[in-house]
């Protein structure tokens, strides 16, 4: 059983459009984190947050965690072919230690 | 600061032999964590040191998995008797100690462990 549950698993789309990616579970997390990984890459962490309805802007990504503390979305805005990759989420399900679940993963493709 | 390093970035091995992999973590972290990864799939949770001391094992770490961190610093885990199913990337993971939202995990590159 997958905690955490991201979609679309898979998306292609064309450079400028806007796109959004979900993360969500049923469980209740204290902290959720999005990472960005290359082939042969380790992941590389995008943002935590930790505040229900907390909201996080990286320049044209923004991340959302929900009131709940049990789903959280990434929105790109004006997406580019560099924002090409897989984005993970990860949730902490305790205090103390980053024992994180991880989603499955959501391939993105920008083409030019 | 050189990252988490991880060696060897390859590992092909036979069924039933040991492996060894090892990470360097950046040097003033006392936080080690090991996930693996499969294709397609989410990093899982494996275990992790703070400084040399392991706190926590997934029950995913069957008996053939030993990890250990003796002087705090670099970490190893060993596959004993590998199988096919340990095939996966074994990634390594430091970071300080620290409130949920100031503690951020460094991953290394992993190791790529193929078992034939």
């Amino acid at each position: 059983t997958q905690l955490l549950e991201q979609s679309p698993q898979f998306l292609s789309i064309q450079e400028g459009e806007n796109l959004t990616v979900y993360c969500n579970s049923s469980s209740v997390f204290s902290s959720l984190q999005w990472y960005r990984q290359e082939p042969g890459e380790g992941p590389v962490l995008l943002v935590t947050v930790v505040t229900g309805g907390e909201v996080k802007k990286l320049k044209r990504l923004t991340f959302q965690f929900g009131d709940a503390r049990k789903d959280s979305s990434l929105h790109i805005t004006a997406a580019q072919p560099g924002d090409t990759g897989l984005y993970l989420c990860a949730g902490a399900r305790i205090q103390g230690a980053q024992k994180l679940v991880f989603g499955q993963g959501t391939r993105l493709t920008i083409n030019p | 600061d050189t990252g988490v390093s991880q060696d060897p970035r390859h590992k092909i091995t036979k069924r039933g032999q040991n492996v060894t992999f090892r990470c360097d973590p950046i040097s003033e972290h006392n936080r080690l964590y090991w996930y693996r990864q499969t294709l397609g799939q989410g990093p899982e949770f494996l275990t992790y040191f703070q400084n040399e001391a392991q706190l926590e094992k997934s029950r995913l770490l069957s008996d053939r998995f030993s990890a250990e961190r003796p002087k705090g610093s670099f970490s190893t885990l060993e596959i004993q008797r590998t199988e096919q199913g340990d095939s996966a990337m074994y990634l390594c993971a430091s970071s300080l100690a620290g409130t949920v939202r100031d503690e951020k995990l460094f991953f290394g590159s992993g190791t790529q462990l193929s078992v034939l």
